[in-house]
């Protein structure tokens, strides 16, 4: 059963505008982790956010957490090219091994 | 996907047939972890492990066995293939130091079921 499911499922934007991208989750979580996957590769972590953190930011990254409406944002800044890829949400709820992926963002960044 | 490998990276087989697909890493980790990654549904967990002959059924396990004699491998068998089983396979491995599980990922094996 699919923990995070991600909004939109395809986002296609213009190299240097900002892309965001949804996340929502149905129970408690410990952390929220975010994945970028290219094409025909695996998945790449980016950053994690825990369930007491608010905000984090990693480079052009920022991801937001927000436990009362179980919901993350992840916002790539001034986009690139080579930023176009999947981006897959990831809950951790503590139970060993379940880190529950969802569907994932397909982004689309044209130069 | 360095520290993990896995193989074959492609392979085409008939319905009916064992299929054994192979997870080498070399960081020591102790978590392993194998997903199947389908349209339309993400990344779902099959089996995975937290430590040698240790582990555990995900989501998805049904006609899907996992073996680990080393630290180093973790492997997942297809007794008798079946065309549903027809995906990307990713392993990942983890070994939740900072108490977060993050994976690193190998670079996946397409399996083509006929």
């Amino acid at each position: 059963s699919q923990q995070g499911e991600e909004d939109p499922q395809a986002l296609s934007i213009q190299e240097g505008e900002n892309a965001t991208m949804n996340c929502s989750y149905k129970t408690s979580i410990n952390n929220l982790q975010w994945y970028r996957q290219n094409s025909g590769r695996g998945l790449v972590h980016l950053i994690l956010i825990r369930s007491n953190e608010r905000e984090k930011h990693s480079g052009r990254l920022r991801v937001t957490l927000d436990t009362s409406k179980k919901s993350s944002s992840l916002l790539i800044t001034a986009s690139r090219a080579a930023d176009t890829a999947s981006y897959f949400c990831a809950t951790d709820a503590g139970s060993q091994g379940n880190l529950i992926f969802g569907k994932g963002t397909k982004l689309s960044v044209k130069p | 996907d360095a520290g993990i490998t896995q193989s074959p990276r492609h392979k085409v087989t008939e319905t009916g047939t064992p299929v054994t697909l192979r997870c080498h890493q070399t960081e020591n980790h102790r978590y392993m972890y194998w997903y199947r990654q389908d349209p339309g549904h993400g990344l779902r967990l099959i089996h995975y492990s937290y430590g040698v002959k240790d582990t555990d059924k995900g989501e998805v396990s049904d006609g899907y066995s996992v073996s680990r004699s080393k630290t180093e491998d973790f492997l997942l068998t297809l007794e008798s293939a079946t065309s549903s089983q027809t995906s990307v396979y990713f392993c990942a491995i983890s070994d939740s130091g900072t108490g977060a599980n993050v994976l690193t990922f190998g670079a996946g094996s397409r399996l083509t079921v006929l």
